[in-house]
């Protein structure tokens, strides 16, 4: 099976970073990712890590440590657009599953 | 990224009466589709995982009589909320991959509501 644990709420102020930490103990690994998502609405695609180390995309950061089953999510220079809830989901062995974290509801506040 | 695209977006049913939800991928061959439900609040929780011409497989304590899947063609596959109650009421996504792609593209969800 897999087991995904993420902070559930994290509060930053504007112009600031925060970073969200995923843990992740899975049957099977093939890769993890990160999705933004607003209420109501479905997730956007951030962020793909197969391969150790940091990925960096504008103002989103991911980096994936496989050996510690481990993945943080870096924003930076906030926006109030940023609030939202962000998920950390893994596939499973042959990428037949993606299983997604409970999400860290980030709050950006002025 | 590949689009998939989810209908309908809103729907409000008679509690008993049956709902059908389309997913389609409108520019790639899905081989594999994913269905989700997302209660206020919460993550998203794969109810099923459905392969092109094969039966769904169901996530443990996920229905398979009440949530009728069919995955018939490359590009469409859908869910059946048979029978809804009340507390069938939450947000429906489902999501696509094709047999080259490691990325799951997402519709853009349907929520249902039953009154």
């Amino acid at each position: 099976g897999q087991n995904i644990d993420q902070p559930t709420e994290m509060t930053a102020t504007e112009g600031a970073i925060v970073q969200i930490n995923c843990t992740y103990q899975t049957s099977g690994f093939n890769g993890l990712f990160w999705y933004q998502q607003h209420a109501g609405e479905a997730p956007t695609f951030l962020s793909y890590n197969v391969l150790d180390g940091l990925e960096e995309k504008g103002r989103f950061s991911s980096f994936l440590s496989r050996s510690k089953g481990y993945s943080y999510l870096l924003l930076k220079e906030l926006q109030m657009k940023d609030s939202a809830s962000y998920l950390c989901a893994t596939w499973g062995a042959a990428g037949n599953k993606l299983t997604f974290g409970g999400g860290t509801r980030v709050l950006v506040k002025p | 990224g590949a689009v998939v695209s989810q209908h309908p977006s809103r729907v409000i049913c008679k509690s008993g009466t049956s709902v059908k939800i389309e997913c389609r991928s409108l520019d790639f061959q899905a081989t594999t589709m994913f269905w989700y439900r997302q209660f206020p609040k919460q993550s998203l929780m794969l109810m099923a995982t459905s392969n092109e011409g094969s039966k769904a497989t169901y996530e443990q304590g996920v229905e398979k009589d009440k949530f009728l899947i069919n995955h018939a063609s490359l590009t469409l596959s859908t869910l059946t909320v048979t029978s809804a109650h009340p507390e069938d009421s939450s947000f429906y996504i489902c999501s696509a991959r094709d047999a080259r792609n490691t990325e799951a593209f997402f519709g853009q969800g349907t929520r249902l509501t039953v009154v």
